[in-house]
């Protein structure tokens, strides 16, 4: 029973570009929840998504948007990078409804140069 | 807004001691909590979470946590701890399943 995959593991970019991660949830999953997390810091909430739709956001601008598809994968872009995106970043995915954790992917390390 | 704080950034235990990670939320109504285990370049792995019923919570990997809501606690526990318990340890708490995370607490384990 394959978990959450993602991918890449690790990327390099430079400020100003767009970058595309992508995040395959464990198998019977229907929710995807993005997540940041900076150096030496706790995961912080980016935004949720469910049958297509984001359900629910964080404290994050517009540069960071994403897609749900119909097979529940799920992609997350962010536009005009700054330094201050670089992070790990994490996805999680869950069943909605009852009380279903999150299990998370291992990451993408984004560096911003 | 909930919050979840964990005051100990590193905690430094010898091979075999017991140990107890402390963490604190804030929430009006009773949350739903959980602690994660996270080692190097790795994800988060969910160790134990509490939903509701017996505030003393058996996990994986010998952990245990015990919910006091008079104290707004949630700590971590294990009796003997092993080399390869040396990770990172986030306490998260939600109310809709989108927990919010403290900012971990670092375990070194010495010989």
């Amino acid at each position: 029973d394959a978990g959450v995959t993602q991918s890449p593991t690790h990327l390099i970019k430079t400020r100003g570009q767009q970058v595309t991660l992508r995040c395959s949830p464990k198998s019977g999953h229907d929710t995807v929840s993005w997540y940041q997390q900076a150096l030496g810091q706790g995961p912080q909430f980016i935004f949720q998504y469910y049958e297509e739709e984001e359900r629910q956001r964080g404290n994050f601008p517009d540069r960071f948007s994403g897609h749900q598809f119909p097979n529940y994968s799920s992609e997350l872009n962010v536009n005009a990078l700054l330094l201050g995106d670089s992070a790990l970043y994490l996805c999680a995915s869950s069943l909605t409804g009852g009380n279903s954790p999150l299990h998370f992917g291992n990451g993408t390390r984004l560096t911003v140069t | 807004a909930q919050s979840v704080t964990q005051p100990d950034i590193h905690i430094t235990v010898s091979e075999g001691a017991s140990l107890e990670l402390r963490c604190n939320y804030s929430y009006g109504a009773t949350p739903y909590l959980f602690w994660y285990v996270q080692s190097p370049g790795q994800g988060l792995q969910l160790l134990l979470k509490y939903f509701s019923g017996d505030t003393l919570v058996q996990g994986i990997k010998g952990f245990e946590a015990e919910f006091k809501r008079s104290q707004s606690s949630f700590n971590l526990r294990k009796p003997s701890v092993h080399w390869s318990d040396a990770a990172e340890y986030f306490c998260a708490s939600g109310g809709s399943y989108i927990p919010t995370f403290g900012r971990g607490t670092s375990l070194i384990v010495h010989p």
